[in-house]
Order: C-alpha cells, then sequence, then structure tokens
C-alpha cells in the first residue's frame, strides 16, 4: 500500500454526529485522493486533493462533506451530521508527483451510522 | 460518461480452473486501465495495468489482461486459480491525462474451492 495509513479503520457514530476520517500518505506523496464505496457498489472517486488545495472534488456530496489536505499533517474526509446512508467504506489513495498514473489504496476506514 | 462494467458479481470456482472476468468500459478518448485485487481484510493491491503498447499485460501472481480498443474491453485472466486467489477483484479506468482519478466498476467477487 506504498505506506498510506489511515485511521481510525473502524468508526462507529449516531446519526447527526460527525466522523473525521484521515489519511497519512508517505512523505512525499502530495497527491491524495479519496473513494467511497458503498454496500453491493464500486468506489466511487469523491475528491482529489494536492497539498492545501482541492484539485476535484466532483464526486463530493453537496453538503455535510468537506476535504482538507494542510501542509503539515495528514488528509481529513470530514462528515458533518452523519446519516445511515454515509455508513461506507472510504478508500484513500495517495502518489507521488512523478509516479504517473499509479496510486496507491490504503487499508480503508469503515465508517457505521447507528 | 465514463463508466466501467463488471459482467460477472460472484463467480465460484475450483482450483486449477480457469478464470476470465470481464470488463469494458465506456470512454471514447485514450484510458489507462487497471485491475485491482482485494483479498480479505487487507487492501487493494494493484494487479496489473495498461498504459501503452503491448496489448497483453502481465501481473503479479500469475495472472493477465488484455486490451481490445475495439470492444472496450480488458477481460482478466488466469489459467488455473487457487484456493488463495479468493478475493474482490476491480476493473478501473482513467483517462490518461487526468492523473488517478478511477472510474471503478463493481467489482467481482472469486470464491475458489479446494
Amino acid at each position: 500500500n506504498a505506506g498510506v495509513m489511515q485511521n481510525p479503520r473502524h468508526l462507529v457514530r449516531r446519526r447527526g454526529q460527525e466522523a473525521r476520517l484521515r489519511c497519512s500518505p508517505m512523505k512525499g506523496h502530495s497527491h491524495v485522493y479519496w473513494y467511497r464505496q458503498l454496500p453491493e457498489e464500486g468506489l466511487k472517486f469523491m475528491v482529489y486533493l494536492q497539498k492545501e488545495n482541492i484539485i476535484d472534488e466532483s464526486g463530493m456530496p453537496k453538503e455535510r462533506f468537506s476535504a482538507e489536505f494542510p501542509k503539515e499533517g495528514p488528509s481529513i474526509l470530514r462528515i458533518q451530521q452523519v446519516v445511515r446512508g454515509d455508513s461506507a467504506a472510504y478508500f484513500c489513495a495517495a502518489r507521488p508527483s512523478h509516479s504517473g498514473n499509479t496510486i496507491y489504496f490504503g487499508e480503508g476506514s469503515w465508517l457505521t451510522v447507528v | 460518461a465514463q463508466s466501467v462494467s463488471q459482467h460477472n458479481h460472484h463467480v465460484i470456482l475450483s482450483e486449477a480452473a480457469s478464470l476470465e472476468l470481464g470488463c469494458n468500459y465506456s470512454y471514447g478518448g485514450t484510458v489507462n486501465l487497471f485491475w485491482y485485487v482485494q483479498y480479505p481484510g487487507q487492501h487493494l493491491q494493484l494487479l496489473l495495468k495498461y498504459f501503452s503498447g503491448d496489448p497483453l499485460v502481465k501481473g503479479i501472481k500469475g495472472f493477465e489482461a488484455e486490451f481490445i480498443k475495439s470492444k472496450f474491453s480488458f477481460n482478466l485472466r488466469k489459467p488455473s486459480v487457487q484456493w488463495s486467489d479468493t478475493a474482490e477483484y476491480c476493473c478501473a479506468v482513467s483517462h490518461s491525462g487526468n492523473t488517478g482519478k478511477l472510474i471503478f466498476g463493481q467489482g467481482t467477487t472469486l470464491q475458489v474451492k479446494p
């Protein structure tokens, strides 16, 4: 997984709470992607970030979801006021600038909303 | 819009059987093609990829895939499966100029019986 660390691996939240998912790529991997996998579905692109910038957020729901990748620290996917439909696996992927189109995935964070 | 279709959602084979998993994509431009595998409890791993050149691509663990441009297909094959190949297999495509933004198929669960 080229050192892409995600935490927490499993997160349980009640409806209305906030969920924060973290992704720490290897040093030098400045391009980060977030994907979501709903039950029985394939992975869906959410957002592409490059240190401090959102490059493409075409897959992000319009409300309650946000993402950041600050200069220091991990990338954060934040879901406010979670609903049951947010229950899914959230995968982070990363690559360095020079690796072309090959990205490496983390192990995923499983969010369960009860 | 780009889309990826995997024909089989769940495949069950006996050890030593041959495997072919179908993948078709919908996109008119130049694409990069990928197969990822996710073993139970593990992260997504890259099996093989096609960017250009020889349309028959060899990957890890004896897998190969053939890019047939006229059919918009990138089927995955393995002549003789093992029990350890039990996993989820995901086909993905990206635009050649769109680094890392992958469109995934819905995935195929392969179960190999010993």
